[in-house]
């Protein structure tokens, strides 16, 4: 079984200051990593995922993230955020081994990026 | 390219009744999943479809079934309607059905509201 933790339901700030958004996992077995954003009442986009090789991995807007096996984390962060980022980010994770296959994704409860000006 | 497409966009049915979501994938994809998303929670996965067969199952009951057509398009279907299904129900597609190099396109999502 997999979970994800995403410690910070609300994350206020100003905008073009730093942001993070914590993410940590719990899987017995080696995952594929992945933050997802979710703007107002639309779906999910992908917004960068971590598969293999160097563990950091940046998106086109920005973001960056890295992955961090001993801490079983996958950070999220930007340097400096835009009123546009404001939105909900998933944390999420995928077997990478799922016995008989499938590639279903465990998320975690989100976290609101609210920036300010 | 049209991505992942659902409807309705919004639906309010009673307690009781049955509803049928509907989502057409990325046209070459033939992984189909579904997810439920209620308030405030993360999407939890209800089950996913490749080639037409179920692929994996998520922790959902019965009242909850799905299913895949020749052209890759699937409809979930909910019986028995409780307060708590109220949700928005994504579908995403993807090219392949394994976790290897996986990454899943979700479509906008239908608001179900069970009064």
């Amino acid at each position: 079984a997999q979970s994800v933790t995403q410690l910070d339901s609300q994350v206020p700030v100003f905008e073009e200051a730093p942001v993070e958004l914590r993410c940590n996992y719990s899987s017995s077995v080696s995952v594929y990593l992945f933050w997802y954003v979710q703007y107002p009442n639309q779906g999910l986009q992908l917004l960068l995922k971590y598969l293999s090789g160097s563990t950091l991995v940046e998106s086109i807007n920005g973001f960056e993230a890295e992955f961090n096996k001993s801490q079983t984390s996958f950070h999220l962060r930007k340097p400096s955020v835009h009123i546009s980022d404001t939105a909900e980010y998933f944390c999420a994770v995928s077997d990478r081994l799922l016995t008989g296959g499938g590639n279903k994704l465990t998320f975690g409860t989100g976290t609101q990026l609210k920036v300010e000006l | 390219d049209a991505g992942v497409t659902q409807s309705p966009t919004h639906l309010i049915k009673t307690r009781g009744q049955q509803v049928t979501l509907r989502c057409s994938p990325i046209s070459g994809h033939k992984s189909v999943s579904w997810y439920q998303q209620v308030l405030g929670q993360g999407p939890q996965f209800i089950f996913q479809y490749y080639e037409k067969e179920e692929r994996g199952r998520g922790n959902f009951p019965d009242r909850f079934s799905a299913r895949q057509f020749p052209n890759y398009s699937s409809e979930l279907n909910v019986n028995a309607l409780l307060l708590g299904d109220s949700a928005l129900y994504l579908c995403a597609s993807s090219s392949r059905w394994t976790s290897e190099n996986t990454e899943a396109f979700f479509g906008q999502g239908t608001r179900l509201t069970v009064v």
